[in-house]
């Protein structure tokens, strides 16, 4: 089956640098790739997701890039704030999805 | 603005007792999925079901049981609670195919004393 592996597991940046979060899967049927962001107390939310056809998306500050002959993708968070702080968690989809082990991103001011 | 509804934020309970949680979805997805989250292990699949009255193990069922009688409604059943499975439970939904991403629930911290 899917196997997701995400690093690094915590990230300290300070305010407005740029954070990256990388993962690798391994089933090559994998086509959907969401990523996720779970602030204290609450469940994850689907911040911007990409599909096998497509190399990079962006919205606004962050974006997501796909190497599907390697089998990685990354987020990138640009122009870091505060409200970035949270848990961030990769996913990949070949029939349903499996998460990587998630990054607690702390945005320093 | 809540789609994805576990009915209690907080649970308490005692080794041995049968728990139930609760999670209901008002956007009509036919996929249902109970996840628990533990500190750097991410998000484990418990059961996951993809229309009424279907179940399908996922990585970690052993313990737990679920019921799905309506589309809208998942219920996570821990028949006889143990303190190892004091955890964080995540309700979550999507429409069926595996091109979709998943609406969370806000999660049920469970404590079995």
């Amino acid at each position: 089956g899917e196997n997701v592996e995400q690093h690094p597991s915590t990230l300290s940046v300070q305010e407005g640098d740029s954070a990256v979060i990388k993962c690798t899967y391994s089933d090559s049927a994998s086509n959907y790739f969401p990523w996720y962001k779970q602030e204290l107390g609450k469940g994850p939310q689907l911040i911007i997701d990409i599909r096998s056809n497509v190399g990079e998306k962006k919205d606004q500050r962050i974006a997501v890039t796909l190497n599907k002959t390697a089998k990685h993708f990354s987020l990138h968070i640009t122009e870091t704030q505060p409200e970035d702080s949270a848990v961030y968690f990769c996913a990949a989809s070949a029939q349903k999805l499996v998460f990587g082990q998630g990054t607690r991103l702390t945005i320093n001011p | 603005d809540v789609k994805v509804t576990q009915s209690s934020r907080y649970l308490v309970k005692r080794t041995g007792e049968k728990v139930f949680l609760e999670c209901v979805q008002d956007m009509d997805h036919e996929n249902m999925f109970w996840y628990r989250q533990d500190p750097g292990l991410g998000l484990r699949l418990i059961y996951f079901s993809y229309d009424v009255k279907m179940k399908e193990k996922g990585d970690i069922p052993e313990g737990y049981s679920v019921s799905r009688e309506k589309k809208e409604r998942f219920s996570l059943i821990l028949e006889s609670a143990s303190t190892n499975q004091t955890s964080m439970y995540l309700c979550a939904s999507s429409f069926w195919g595996n091109n979709y991403g998943y609406t969370f629930g806000s999660g049920t911290r469970l404590t079995v004393v």
